[in-house]
């Protein structure tokens, strides 16, 4: 299958500090990724769906403002937790989306796990 | 609302036996389901979907099977193994939705030896 990578894997930050995490499409171009989150036994949130080129889609509830998501190149979209809190700590997802393929399909990343002290 | 739902939060099942994964939905206008195993720390991994036109979809030992009126899908593994052991999501997206999926919230599978 296709692979999606995060960087970074782990990161433990200060309260008001700004995170940037990377999601990266190695062996695809992917004009659209995803951005979820995933707190402890809950589902994946959709946070936001990013397409290239333009801005992202923001779901319902998530402040545009606090998570910046630039989606610069076809293999490369980024998500930066502005001012991060402890309550923004959380499994960060990220996933792509292969043109050509199934219209439902996505291919994840391995996640990236935030902690805000 | 959670419009997909995994009612049972954990399974626990001998080696060898079936694994029977259940998933409930309100949004009629989902055509298209699709089952997702984690790991701990881990990005999900794609195993099996299912279109709306069809009540069953197989691959080796995974089979969906989709009851429409019942909005109402499971997964079945046969015979399970202790590999398989992880969190399974349910997802489902509607046509034209951009390829956005909605995620129940999992369940933990232990398959003991």
């Amino acid at each position: 299958g296709a692979v999606v990578s995060q960087h970074p894997s782990w990161v433990i930050c200060k309260s008001g500090t700004s995170v940037k995490i990377e999601c990266r499409s190695l062996d695809f171009q992917a004009t659209t990724m995803f951005w979820y989150r995933q707190f402890p036994k809950q589902s994946l949130m959709l946070m936001a769906t990013s397409n290239e080129g333009s801005k992202a889609t923001y779901e319902q509830g998530v402040e545009k403002d606090k998570f910046l998501i630039n989606h610069a190149s076809l293999t490369l979209s980024t998500l930066t937790v502005t001012s991060a809190h402890p309550e923004d700590s959380s499994f960060y997802i990220c996933s792509a989306r292969r043109p050509g393929g199934k219209d439902n399909e996505q291919f994840f990343g391995p996640g990236t796990r935030l902690t805000v002290l | 609302d959670q419009q997909v739902k995994q009612n049972s939060p954990s399974l626990s099942v001998q080696e060898g036996r079936i694994s029977i994964l259940n998933c409930d939905y309100t949004n009629s206008m989902f055509d298209y389901f699709l089952w997702y195993k984690k790991y701990p720390a881990e990005g999900p991994t794609f195993l099996i979907s299912i279109s709306s036109i069809k009540d069953k979809n197989e691959d080796g030992r995974f089979t969906v099977f989709l009851n429409k009126s019942a909005k109402h899908l499971s997964l079945h593994i046969v015979p399970s193994q202790p590999g398989d052991s992880a969190v399974y999501f349910c997802a489902a997206s509607a046509y034209g939705a951009n390829s956005k999926l909605t995620f129940g919230k999992g369940i933990t599978l232990s398959v003991r030896p």
